[in-house]
């Protein structure tokens, strides 16, 4: 299996809604993303965790609560979205092998819309 | 700061025509991916070039690391509509290696 697999591919949300993305991973890689992509702009990094454990949070908002259950999934809980969160969120997994990246394998992404 | 710097940012061909997508940077990288995304989609990856002076071909693409590992590019021989999409490239940094500093993409269109 060479898939991240994203649910839902579709989510429209409340303000004062909560809800939560779900990501998944049975490539056994020990790195997971959250990414955020603004349309017609590059992805931009919120959350990085290795071995099941936060290893960077780029500064992102509090309403943006990830979780990492165990190797193969990876959760990011939302709360109290603006309707400037809305884009795609794209989860990925990674190996790096003796300090090198040999890539990302994204999942096709989660299209958020906040109203 | 904006660490890589990929241009151009839009280009419009015609099909069988060849082009060049280029990737610079004053710091070097550990490795540097190239990926395609397509619209509503995550980015696939096509590529990952390690060592300085690396060329790798896939098909028609033809990609190369810079020898100093700053920068590289992506040539297309012959395009056609089915390379249309947005070219992504990203480098990672020799400390931190898990993250990735992207490009801003180049916007590809092959027309018919």
């Amino acid at each position: 299996d060479t898939e991240v697999t994203q649910t839902p591919k579709h989510l429209v949300m409340g303000m004062t809604n909560k809800k939560s993305l779900k990501c998944e991973q049975h490539m056994g890689h020990r790195a997971m993303y959250w990414y955020k992509q603004k349309a017609k702009k590059p992805p931009e990094l919120m959350f990085v965790y290795s071995y099941e454990k936060l290893s960077i949070n780029e500064s992102v908002p509090s309403r943006f609560s990830p979780e990492c259950p165990n190797s193969s999934l990876l959760n990011l809980h939302l709360h109290a979205l603006q309707p400037e969160d809305s884009a795609l969120y794209l989860c990925a997994s990674s190996q790096v092998v003796a300090g090198t990246n040999y890539g990302y394998t994204f999942g096709s992404g989660t299209r958020l819309t906040v109203v | 700061t904006q660490l890589l710097e990929q241009s151009p940012q839009f280009l419009s061909i015609q099909e069988g025509e060849n082009l060049t997508v280029y990737c610079n940077s004053s710091s070097v990288f550990s490795s540097l991916q190239w990926y395609r995304q397509e619209p509503g989609e995550g980015p696939v990856l096509l590529v990952t070039v390690v060592t300085g002076g690396e060329v790798k071909k896939l098909k028609r693409l033809t990609f190369q690391f810079g020898d100093a590992r700053k920068d590289s590019s992506l040539h297309i021989t012959a395009a056609q509509p089915g390379d249309t999409g947005l070219y992504l490239c990203a480098g990672a940094r020799i400390q931190g290696a898990q993250k990735l500093v992207f490009g801003q993409g180049t916007r590809l269109t092959i027309n018919p």
